[in-house]
């Protein structure tokens, strides 16, 4: 199962919006709704994001939305803020009963 | 408020063995699945396995299919991966996570350990 595709890096600066996409295949993404996203600050653990696609979990700002069209999922942040500094995972359930990741994308507020 | 704490990582020669623990709290740990997921130095994340909230079965990525086993003792809210023919691709931090059959999401994370394999 090969990862799923996520650019190495976005940048934006504070207040702007980003969003970062995350591209699969019709046996995970496309098939599923069982997309999340994971947030993990510097030597830190990740951290769920949002879950089902687009929705977040209690405690997470409504700065992050989700959505999905055919085999690409996406994660906006609207709202830059410096705190936002981090790795983003993508995570698809797949066909096969296991899960895959994105690479990760690096956010880096300007 | 809910917890997960790996322990057990360390350095092991390649070809050695060693087993992770993750100690759950604040949570029905008997009610849901768990998982494994591992980091190596620099790298993204991979979904390694998971098993069944009895444990009654138990899922792999292929690259460790045979050489690890993930085991739960319920009575001690405690989750285990045995780990065997170590190589140095299994280098990574190694994190225990919360899901459920349906709920295909991970959360919360442990802090997670580190594994290292060298000579």
């Amino acid at each position: 199962q090969s990862a799923l595709t996520q650019p190495a890096s976005v940048s934006g600066s504070p207040g702007q919006s980003i969003t970062i996409s995350c591209t699969g295949t019709s046996s995970d993404i496309g098939k599923y709704k069982y997309v999340s996203w994971y947030q993990q600050p510097p030597g830190k653990a990740p951290k769920l994001m949002i879950y089902e696609v687009s929705y977040r979990p209690s405690g997470v700002s409504y700065r992050f939305s989700g959505s999905k069209s055919g085999n690409t999922a996406s994660l906006t942040i609207s709202g830059l803020q410096a705190e936002d500094e981090a790795d983003y995972y993508c995570c698809a359930y797949t066909s096969s009963d296991s899960f895959v990741f994105g690479a990760g994308t690096t956010v880096t507020v300007l | 408020e809910m917890q997960l704490v790996e322990s057990g990582g360390g350095l092991v020669q390649p070809g050695g063995s060693l087993r992770l623990s993750c100690a759950a709290s604040g949570f029905t740990f008997s009610s849901h699945w768990m998982t494994w997921v591992r980091q190596a130095p620099g790298r993204g994340l991979e979904w390694v396995a998971n098993i069944k909230p009895d444990g009654s079965g138990t899922f792999f990525v292929d690259s460790v299919k045979g050489r690890f086993t993930m085991s739960r003792d319920n009575a001690k809210d405690s989750l285990y991966l045995q780990m065997n023919s170590l190589s140095a691709e299994d280098t990574a931090v190694y994190y225990c996570a919360r899901h459920d059959y349906g709920a295909w999401w991970f959360d919360p994370w442990g802090q997670g350990t580190l594994v290292t394999v060298s000579s």
